[in-house]
C-alpha cells in the first residue's frame, strides 16, 4: 500500500513531442505529489509539486495532471527538448502519527531525439 | 550557494571495513535524509532526521547508522559494511518537512568488495 508504481520504464521520444509518464498510489493519506528530475552524475531536484486540492499544475512546458478518484498522477512535458533528457522520478508523501513517508517511484529514462 | 555537500563522491572499501560518509548543508534546514538509489528500485529511505537529536528509520535501515549532533550535519554511518550496501547514496535536506521539496547532495557512489 505504500508503493507508487511508475511507468513507462523508459521513454523515447522526438524534438518537440509530448512526453508522458504516469505514476499510481495505493495510501489516500499521500497528500503532496512532486516530481524530480536527475541528470547522470547529478542529485535529483525537485522539478514540479502538487497537492491533491487541484487537479493540474503548470509551470512552464511542465504541467503535473492528478486524479484523484484514480489515485493517479501524470507529469507531461510539452514540446519536448532534447536538454530535457533525463531521468525522472514522482514521489508521494503523507504525515500519519508524527511520521512522515516519502516514497518514490522506480523512474523514467527519458530521451529526447534532436 | 544553497547547497548540500556530500563527501566522499566515489569510495571503494573491503567488507567490513567501518566507513562515514558526511553530509552538510548551508540552508539552515531542519529536516534531513539519506535514501540509496538502486537500479530499477528507485529511491529508498534509509534514515530521516527532523532536527537535532531527532532520528528515525526509513525503509531500509538495516546496516546503517546515522546521528544529528548538529543541524547542518547529517552522517551516515555502516558499522560493518556488505557488498549488498554497494550502492549509489543520496543526502537530502528540507526546510521543515519534505513535504517542501528536497534539495539533493550530488551523491556517493560506494562499493564494496
Amino acid at each position: 500500500q505504500q508503493q507508487v508504481k511508475q511507468s513507462p520504464q523508459s521513454l523515447i521520444v522526438q524534438k518537440g513531442g509530448i512526453s508522458i509518464i504516469n505514476c499510481a498510489y495505493e495510501n489516500t493519506a499521500f497528500d503532496y505529489f512532486p516530481w524530480y528530475q536527475q541528470f547522470p552524475g547529478k542529485g535529483p531536484a525537485l522539478l514540479i509539486a502538487i497537492r491533491p486540492d487541484v487537479s493540474e499544475k503548470k509551470e512552464g512546458r511542465f504541467t503535473i495532471s492528478f486524479n484523484k478518484s484514480a489515485k493517479q498522477f501524470s507529469l507531461h512535458i510539452m514540446d519536448s527538448q532534447p536538454g530535457d533528457s533525463a531521468t525522472y522520478f514522482c514521489a508521494a508523501s503523507s504525515f500519519t502519527s508524527g511520521t512522515y513517508k516519502y516514497i518514490f517511484g522506480t523512474g523514467t529514462r527519458l530521451k529526447v531525439l534532436a | 550557494e544553497a547547497q548540500v555537500t556530500q563527501n566522499p563522491r566515489y569510495l571503494i572499501t573491503v567488507t567490513g571495513k567501518k566507513l562515514t560518509v558526511t553530509c552538510s548543508q548551508n540552508m539552515n534546514h531542519e529536516y534531513m535524509s539519506w535514501y540509496r538509489q538502486d537500479p530499477g528500485l528507485g529511491l529508498r529511505q534509509i534514515y530521516y532526521s527532523m532536527n537535532v537529536e531527532v532520528t528515525d528509520k526509513g525503509d531500509v535501515p538495516e546496516g546503517y547508522k546515522v546521528s544529528r549532533k548538529e543541524k547542518r550535519n547529517f552522517p551516515l554511518i555502516l558499522e560493518s559494511p556488505s557488498p549488498n550496501q554497494t550502492s549509489l547514496y543520496f543526502c537530502a535536506s528540507s526546510p521543515r518537512s519534505p513535504n517542501y521539496g528536497y534539495t539533493f547532495g550530488s551523491g556517493t557512489r560506494l562499493t564494496v568488495v
